[in-house]
């Protein structure tokens, strides 16, 4: 079992819709959670930034973390064409850089 | 400049070349990364430079070999690479020891071998 499972996608969604981005885990000892957003050809970006359980709301953004289930979510409300990007899940044990395993990543595509 | 530069953008090389990817980071950082994206696959951590130390990754062949000549610059150097060494190479950097080591990462060089 890999130690984090991402689907690839692709995810097409209508411009306004509500977009639901998972990963699951298999290390109950991760702690600190992570979400990245890849726009093409660029790297990726820190969106969501999560410690331990429950959510965490950033505007439009609302990250999830469930570590009895091994699961994480990130959720997109009134989804927008320039939210059309690749989404990598990230996880660790500790705050070391050196420890993030990420997800393969989703690719998003809203249209207008 | 702001973040994490990396030049070249794009890269293509046949086997037996020698070429050099550069990094540069402008945020202050201790610690710099190198990557690797390959299609449907996870980021792959090559190298790490923390604290000016070098942090060895076994799994990595030995025609990559990075250089860190100070805690701004990080190099990667190719020689006689193999097609499926084809992917994004991302630089990222970080603060050791800070709140919390968010990593930045520059927009990468996209490396084609022949």
């Amino acid at each position: 079992q890999k130690e984090v499972e991402q689907d690839p996608g692709p995810l097409s969604v209508p411009e306004g819709a509500i977009v639901s981005l998972n990963c699951t885990y298999s290390n109950s000892a991760f702690q600190y959670f992570m979400w990245y957003r890849q726009y093409s050809r660029k790297g990726p970006e820190l969106l969501m930034y999560t410690y331990s359980s429950g959510n965490k709301e950033d505007g439009r953004f609302t990250a999830q973390v469930d570590k009895s289930s091994k699961y994480i979510s990130l959720f997109i409300r009134d989804s927008q064409p320039s939210d059309s990007a690749t989404y990598l899940c990230a996880m660790s044990l500790n705050q070391a850089g050196t420890a993030l395993i990420f997800g393969k990543g989703t690719t998003l595509s809203v249209s207008s | 400049e702001t973040g994490v530069t990396q030049t070249p953008r794009h890269l293509v090389m046949g086997m037996t070349n020698k070429k050099s990817l550069k990094c540069e980071q402008h945020l202050g950082h201790n610690a710099m990364y190198w990557y690797k994206q390959s299609a449907k696959k996870p980021l792959e951590l090559m190298f790490v430079y923390s604290l000016e130390e070098r942090v060895e990754n076994n799994s990595v062949p030995s025609r990559f070999s990075p250089e860190c000549p100070n805690s701004s610059h990080l190099f990667l150097h190719l020689h006689t690479l193999q097609p499926e060494d084809s992917a994004l190479y991302l630089c990222a950097s970080s603060q050791v020891g800070g709140a919390n080591e968010k990593l930045f990462f520059g927009s990468g060089t996209q490396l084609s071998v022949l």
